[in-house]
C-alpha cells in the first residue's frame, strides 16, 4: 500500500521560505506513470493546488503561486520536496502531498498532511 | 473565489438522496475535462471518492454517483448515513490556468 508522510518545520517566519519533504513508501516514485504535487488547505477553508511535478521533470504550478513554489523529486530518496519563498501569513495551512495520473486526473493518493503557521 | 462553484452547505435525513453541485466555465468542465469528487472527514486527508466524472475507486460505496453535463457535474448520494457527513470537494483541470482547480467545498449534514 503507497504511503505518503509530509515532514518539515511547523512554524516559519515571516518573508522566509517554506520547506516540506514527503516521503514516499509502499510503492515506486519513478513510475513515469505518476505526477507528484503538493496541495494546501487553510484552516477552516477549502483545498487550494500549489503545483505538480511528472517523472519527466516537468513542473506545473498555479500561476498566483508560480514565483513563489519550488517542486522537486529525489528519486533516489523516495522524496518529493516543496519549497515556498517569501511567506506570509497568508500560508499558513494544512500542505498536503499527493499522486496522481496526469495533470487532469484525479488524486489517488493523499498524505496525511502537515501543518504550517507562519508567524514572528 | 473558487473557479468551480459549489453550494457551502446541503443537507438531508438519514435514508435521503442528496446532490451537491459543481459549476465551471468553458475553461474547465465545459472544455470536457473531467470532474473528480473526495470526501474530507473531519481532521483527515481528502479521499477520493469519484474519479473520471462517473468512476468509483475500489471501496467506494455505490451510494455514492457522480455525472457531469456542459459546465456542470453533480455528485448524488443515495440512502444517507451518519458517516457520511463530511465535506465535499469537486476538481477538474483548467485550460486558462493550466492548472487544477477546486471547488470551495460543500458541508454534508446528516440530520
Amino acid at each position: 500500500q503507497l504511503q505518503l508522510q509530509e515532514s518539515g518545520p511547523g512554524l516559519v517566519k515571516p518573508s522566509e521560505t517554506l520547506s516540506l519533504t514527503c516521503t514516499v513508501s509502499g510503492g515506486s516514485i519513478s513510475s513515469s506513470t505518476y505526477y507528484w504535487g503538493w496541495i494546501r488547505q487553510p484552516p477552516g477553508k477549502g483545498l487550494e493546488w500549489i503545483g505538480s511535478m511528472s517523472y519527466s521533470g516537468s513542473t506545473y504550478y498555479k500561476p498566483s503561486l508560480k514565483s513563489r513554489a519550488t517542486i522537486s523529486v529525489d528519486t533516489s530518496q523516495h522524496q518529493v520536496s516543496l519549497r515556498l519563498s517569501s511567506v506570509t501569513a497568508a500560508d499558513t495551512a494544512v500542505y498536503y502531498c499527493a499522486r496522481h495520473k496526469s495533470r487532469a486526473t484525479g488524486i489517488d493518493y493523499w498524505g496525511q498532511g502537515t501543518l504550517v503557521a507562519v508567524s514572528s | 473565489q473558487s473557479v468551480l462553484t459549489q453550494p457551502p452547505s446541503v443537507s438531508g435525513a438519514p435514508g435521503q438522496r442528496v446532490t451537491i453541485s459543481c459549476t465551471g466555465s468553458s475553461s474547465n468542465i465545459g472544455a470536457g475535462y473531467d470532474v473528480h469528487w473526495y470526501q474530507q472527514l473531519p481532521g483527515t486527508a481528502p479521499k477520493l471518492l469519484i474519479y473520471g466524472n462517473n468512476n468509483r475507486p475500489s471501496g467506494v460505496p455505490d451510494r455514492f454517483s457522480g455525472s457531469k453535463s456542459g459546465t456542470s457535474a453533480s455528485l448524488a448520494i443515495t440512502g444517507l448515513q451518519a458517516e457520511d457527513e463530511a465535506d465535499y470537494y469537486c476538481q477538474s483541470f483548467d485550460s486558462t490556468l493550466s492548472g487544477s482547480i477546486f471547488g470551495g467545498g460543500t458541508e454534508l449534514t446528516v440530520l
